[in-house]
């Protein structure tokens, strides 16, 4: 079962403008969220962090957004810039409540940006 | 800060063959994480380590999959009798070990192809 969805495979924006990925996840023990972006021939890179308790977090260029009664989150990036182009992963982790989790991620499936000129 | 190093970014074999990937994690990291990534996926967990404490495996790992990290510095993952649906890219990943929530950062992976 697939616990961390991103249904959106890929995004076309232009330069300039806002990009918006979104993702849904179904586990309610899920209290911390993470956004990776990954190039080609690389592995994923940290992005933005969201804690449970909190509904927005920024840094920079990046805003991550918690709908938790809805279990949705969303990544707005502004200005998209080319250099943005890459494949972007949310991933949750699982609340430690019991001393059971690790922190492992369980990630989406990816949603391809293509921010063009 | 080196960052997380994988060997060999690449690795072709014949199946049935035997396979092992080395990680080495950022220094000091005790946490350190396998995922495996396959085409159109995101990674999915393997295993995890806190030091040299093998301390979760997922279900994916079958019983041709073991996994080391004997000083708690780096770790390596060995196939046994590799199948075509091994092929994938297997990623590690290390994180201080302070907080669970700390993001954890990624090796380039190496990418496994079964012929």
């Amino acid at each position: 079962d697939q616990q961390v969805k991103q249904n959106s495979p890929s995004l076309s924006v232009q330069e300039g403008r806002i990009s918006i990925l979104n993702c849904d996840y179904t586990n309610s023990m899920f209290d911390y969220f993470l956004w990776y972006k990954k190039y080609p021939a690389e592995g994923p890179t940290f992005l933005i962090s969201i804690s449970s308790i909190k509904d927005k977090n920024e840094d920079g260029r990046f805003t991550v957004f918690l709908n938790k009664s809805a279990k949705h989150l969303s990544l707005h990036i502004v200005p998209s810039q080319p250099g943005d182009s890459a494949v972007y992963f949310c991933a949750a982790i699982q609340s430690n409540a019991g001393g059971t989790s690790y922190g492992k991620l369980t990630f989406g499936q990816g949603t391809i940006l293509t921010v063009h000129p | 800060d080196t960052g997380v190093s994988q060997n060999p970014r690449h690795k072709i074999t014949k199946r049935g063959q035997n396979v092992t990937f080395r990680c080495d994690p950022i220094s000091e990291h005790n946490r350190l994480y396998w995922y495996r990534q396959t085409l159109g996926q995101g990674p999915e967990f393997l295993t995890y380590f806190q030091n040299e404490a093998q301390l979760e495996k997922s279900r994916l790992l079958s019983d041709r999959f073991s996994a080391e990290r004997p000083k708690g510095s780096f770790s390596t993952l060995e196939i046994q009798r590799t199948e075509q649906g091994d092929s994938a890219m297997y990623l590690c990943a290390s994180s201080p070990g302070d907080s669970l929530y700390q993001p954890q950062h990624f090796g380039d992976g190496t990418r496994l192809s079964i012929l």
